[in-house]
């Protein structure tokens, strides 16, 4: 079974600082991660993902997230802060076999002050 | 490239009735997957279709709901004799299956209220 716990439902931070949203993940399996961003009555958009290869991914936005097997993470990050950046944020994984199916976790709200 | 597209984008709805929401996919995309969002939380698996094959159904999928992709492009999802506990958002991903790794993009959504 899989599962995605992200720890903080909400986190504030101000315009300019770093931003650190933490995911954990559990799976029986090697798992394929992504982070998704969902802005007010919008679908979900992907921000990046983790399948193989290198363990630190970028994505779009200035993003980026680390794989740790060892710790069952991939915490997103972002060195400075955009008010734009103020969404929902998602963190998924699904398994390495046929169904694609993605397990979310809870979300994050990110408030960003200016 | 238009994206995964669906319509309504809201849907009001009294308690009893049937509603029913479509989904277009990215054209080419082989799987189509339908989520269900409660507000507050991150979206759950509903089912999924690869082409016109219904390949699994979530245990949340109760015998109300009914999807189908008939000719492989798009889809529908049906819900009959609503209850309030229906109302959530209805996310509708699309994805190409084949050497590369399966990347789901999502449409705007459906915003189901049964009152």
């Amino acid at each position: 079974a899989q599962s995605v716990t992200q720890l903080g439902s909400h986190v504030s931070v101000s315009e300019g600082a770093l931003v650190l949203l933490r995911c954990n993940y559990s799976s029986s399996v090697p798992p394929y991660l992504f982070w998704y961003v969902q802005y007010p009555n919008q679908g979900l958009q992907l921000l990046l993902k983790y399948t193989t290869g290198a363990t630190l991914v970028k994505g779009i936005n200035g993003f980026e997230a680390e794989f740790k097997k060892s710790e069952t993470s991939f915490h997103l990050t972002k060195p400075s802060a955009h008010m734009s950046d103020a969404a929902e944020y998602f963190c998924a994984v699904s398994g390495k076999s046929n169904t694609g199916k993605l397990i979310f976790g809870q979300g994050t709200t990110l408030q960003v002050k200016p | 490239d238009t994206g995964v597209s669906q319509d309504p984008r809201h849907k009001i709805t009294k308690r009893g009735q049937n509603v029913t929401f479509r989904c277009d996919p990215i054209s080419e995309h082989n799987r189509l997957y339908w989520y269900r969002q409660t507000l507050g939380q991150g979206p759950e698996f509903l089912t999924y279709f690869q082409n016109e094959a219904q390949l699994e159904k979530s245990r949340l999928l109760s015998d109300r709901f009914s999807a189908e992709r008939p000719k492989g492009s798009f889809s529908t999802l049906e819900i009959q004799r609503t209850e309030q506990g229906d109302s959530a958002m209805y996310l509708c991903a699309s994805s190409l299956v084949g050497l590369a790794e399966e990347t789901q993009y999502f449409g705007p959504g459906t915003r189901l209220l049964v009152l």
